[in-house]
């Protein structure tokens, strides 16, 4: 099965700061890439999400992009905000059932 | 994106009970999966749950300890049956909508605890 390491586990950043968080993959068939932010108590965000087609893909503040050779793909959050503290979850699929890494949790400071 | 309605939020039961988690849709998805997230730790895939049919489950999970039902599209339930302080996780409804939104969202969990 897929297997989806993720670093660092933990990230404290100044505000303003850019924080980048990688995940590397082992399943060469996956081909939907997504991210997730949890805060506390609640259900995990989607993001932002790649597909194996797109090397890079970008929303406002926050950039994702996938290198299949390698089968890597990095989360890039810049202008860092207090309000993107937060637990960060990198996931893998080629069918939607999501392999989860074992989560970053950013650390934004004031 | 889909708005996803888990119940109850969270839940306190006794060892040897079951319980049974909701997770509504407000549109016709194609996909509804459950997940299990353990305390401190990242997301573990239970089963993905079919329309009318038995639920496909994941190696470590089975039907008794956690049957799952999906009658319909925008519907379906996870039962955690025979509970031990182990099974104190959040549940985690996802689902992936039809047509062109096919992106992967959660609901907001039901966080339970056994004692």
């Amino acid at each position: 099965g897929e297997n989806v390491e993720q670093h660092p586990s933990t990230l404290s950043v100044q505000e303003g700061d850019s924080a980048v968080i990688k995940c590397t993959y082992s399943d060469s068939a996956s081909n939907y890439f997504p991210w997730y932010k949890q805060e506390l108590g609640k259900g995990p965000q989607l993001i932002i999400d790649i597909r194996s087609n797109v090397g890079e893909k970008k929303d406002q503040r926050i950039a994702v992009t996938l290198n299949k050779t390698a089968k890597h793909f990095s989360l890039h959050i810049t202008e860092t905000q207090p309000e993107d503290s937060a637990v960060y979850f990198c996931a893998a699929s080629n069918d939607y059932k999501l392999s989860f890494g074992a989560g970053t949790t950013v650390t934004v400071r004031a | 994106s889909a708005v996803i309605s888990q119940k109850p939020s969270r839940d306190i039961c006794q060892r040897g009970t079951s319980l049974t988690i909701q997770c509504q849709v407000d549109s016709q998805v194609t996909m509804m999966f459950w997940y299990r997230q353990q305390p401190g730790q990242s997301l573990t895939l239970i089963a993905t749950a079919n329309q009318g049919s038995e639920a496909t489950y994941e190696s470590g999970f089975v039907i008794d300890k956690f049957p799952i039902s999906r009658p319909n599209l925008t519907f379906s339930t996870l039962t955690v049956s025979n509970m031990s302080p182990e099974d104190s996780s959040i549940y985690l409804c996802s689902v992936v909508g039809a047509g062109s939104n096919t992106e992967a969202f959660f609901g907001q969990g039901t966080r339970l605890t056994v004692v």
